[in-house]
């Protein structure tokens, strides 16, 4: 597609669940990052892949959290056991690989709500 | 302690002024320097990037200062129009070997009355 396509838009869950949360980058970005936003705050980095690797998974806030990207291409997001505080805006972006970070292009985000 | 600072306060401005928005930040030594629009429900629009090496850059009604010393970087909009309106996020980009996370201000918040 033309740009970053995030599924779902939104998702409400109970606390307890598992949630996937799906990237679609832009065709031919090497980089794909997934940052989670809260009301009022600006973007926190979670996970950076470089094709089908994951180059910086310093953000991750714990072993609850877990992101792959199998073929370099879409990437899933996976949280167990979800917690209130999970609920944000997950956020996914892609950019061509450069020698600084670039350009990121965002997806509209997945609306994650943990009741 | 690390620190990336925006403007507290929402700004609100007259149509055609210049609204102008700062970025602090406080041990950190970024190689570049990114503002993104952000519109409600909606994600980040990359607007300008500038490097340390720089001292300005502008695209179109858009001007973005960045001053090392001072560790400091103003985002400029002139002849502000009310489409202009939406919070601005300015971003550290750190960038050292595979470290490639921004570093994200909370934003400001811009209202452009017309």
């Amino acid at each position: 597609g033309a740009g970053v396509s995030q599924t779902p838009s939104n998702k409400v869950t109970e606390k307890g669940k598992y949630v996937e949360l799906r990237c679609d980058p832009i065709s031919g970005h090497t980089a794909l990052y997934w940052y989670r936003q809260s009301l009022g705050q600006g973007p926190e980095f979670l996970i950076y892949f470089q094709g089908t690797g994951a180059a910086d998974d310093s953000g991750l806030p714990n072993d609850r959290f877990f992101a792959v990207r199998p073929e370099g291409s879409v990437s899933t997001l996976k949280i167990q056991r979800t917690e209130r505080g999970d609920s944000a805006v997950y956020l996914c972006a892609s950019s061509r690989l450069t020698g600084n970070t670039g350009e990121l292009f965002f997806g509209e985000g997945s609306r994650l709500t943990v009741l | 302690s690390q620190k990336i600072e925006q403007n507290s306060e929402a700004l609100n401005i007259q149509e055609g002024k210049t609204a102008t928005l700062t970025c602090n930040y406080t041990n950190y030594s970024p190689a570049y320097l990114q503002w993104y629009r952000q519109d409600p429900g909606r994600g980040p629009v990359f607007l300008l990037l500038i490097r340390e090496n720089e001292k300005e850059k502008r695209k179109e009604r858009l001007k973005v200062t960045f001053d090392t010393t001072l560790k400091q970087s103003l985002f400029h909009i002139t002849a502000s129009q009310p489409a202009d309106s939406a919070t601005y996020l300015c971003a550290l980009d750190l960038y050292a070997g595979n470290n490639r996370k921004l570093i994200w201000g909370l934003g400001t918040s811009l209202a452009v009355n017309p």
